[in-house]
């Protein structure tokens, strides 16, 4: 069955340092997403990614983050200059483009990461 | 707003027992998607169920099965007789049907615990 792929699985990262979290979506989907989860916490909607642009994003996803699809088949989040709140698991997800809204988006494994 | 309450942390159940997960959302549109998702030990997010607003047919899939009641905005979930391998935190998520709104709002999640 098709998977979302994410590396690094885990990036640990010097505050002040700018880090890429990397996502494979399953290939025939079209909206993309971010999520994140701190520890022991909800997970937590950060943007969504449609036709090469953000439809949507929450507050969280301030001038520090962005994102960007550079080919085919990545999907990418960067963080700018981190700080030690933004440890956390990132997670991607992906879905259909057909009836979007009734589709379920699939998760892949999450990337933990840790800002000392 | 959208809100998914569950207002559940924790279960602890030995194996073999039914296991009923509590979901209270809060949505002011009138079409609108509910999931459950799985999260096992190891991260990952699993997509388990999905039910449309419109549709309020209780179903059973396998040892699954999900009590959706409009009138009380409630979409509650239950395992039949539990395994060790159903541990895991489970999440209730509510995504309106708008277009360009297709973000998730999760509950703060059930942490199940069973037990051998």
């Amino acid at each position: 069955e098709p998977e979302v792929t994410q590396t690094p699985s885990h990036q640990v990262t010097q505050m002040g340092q700018e880090v890429i979290l990397r996502c494979v979506p399953i290939s025939n989907h079209l909206y993309f997403y971010w999520y994140r989860q701190i520890l022991g916490q909800k997970v937590e909607f950060l943007v969504s990614f449609y036709n090469n642009e953000i439809s949507e994003k929450s507050e969280i996803f301030d001038d520090q983050f962005s994102v960007e699809r550079p080919d085919g088949s990545n999907f990418t989040l960067k963080i700018r200059s981190t700080k030690l709140e933004d440890s956390a698991m990132y997670f991607c997800a992906s879905s259909e483009g057909y009836r979007v809204s009734n589709q379920p988006q699939h998760f892949g494994d999450g990337t933990r990461l840790s800002i000392l | 707003a959208q809100k998914v309450t569950q207002a559940q942390t924790e279960i602890s159940v030995v194996e073999k027992e039914d296991v009923t997960l509590d979901c209270v959302y809060e949505t002011r549109d009138t079409t609108y998607y509910l999931f459950w998702y799985k999260q096992p030990p190891s991260g990952e997010l699993v997509f388990l169920i999905r039910r449309n607003s419109f549709d309020e047919q209780n179903e059973i899939s396998g040892r699954y099965s999900w009590n959706f009641q409009k009138s009380t905005s409630s979409f509650n979930f239950t395992i039949t007789a539990s395994q060790v391998v159903d541990s895991a935190v489970y999440f209730c998520a509510l995504r309106a049907s708008r277009s360009n709104d297709y973000k998730l709002s999760f509950g703060a999640g059930t942490t199940v615990t069973v037990r051998a």
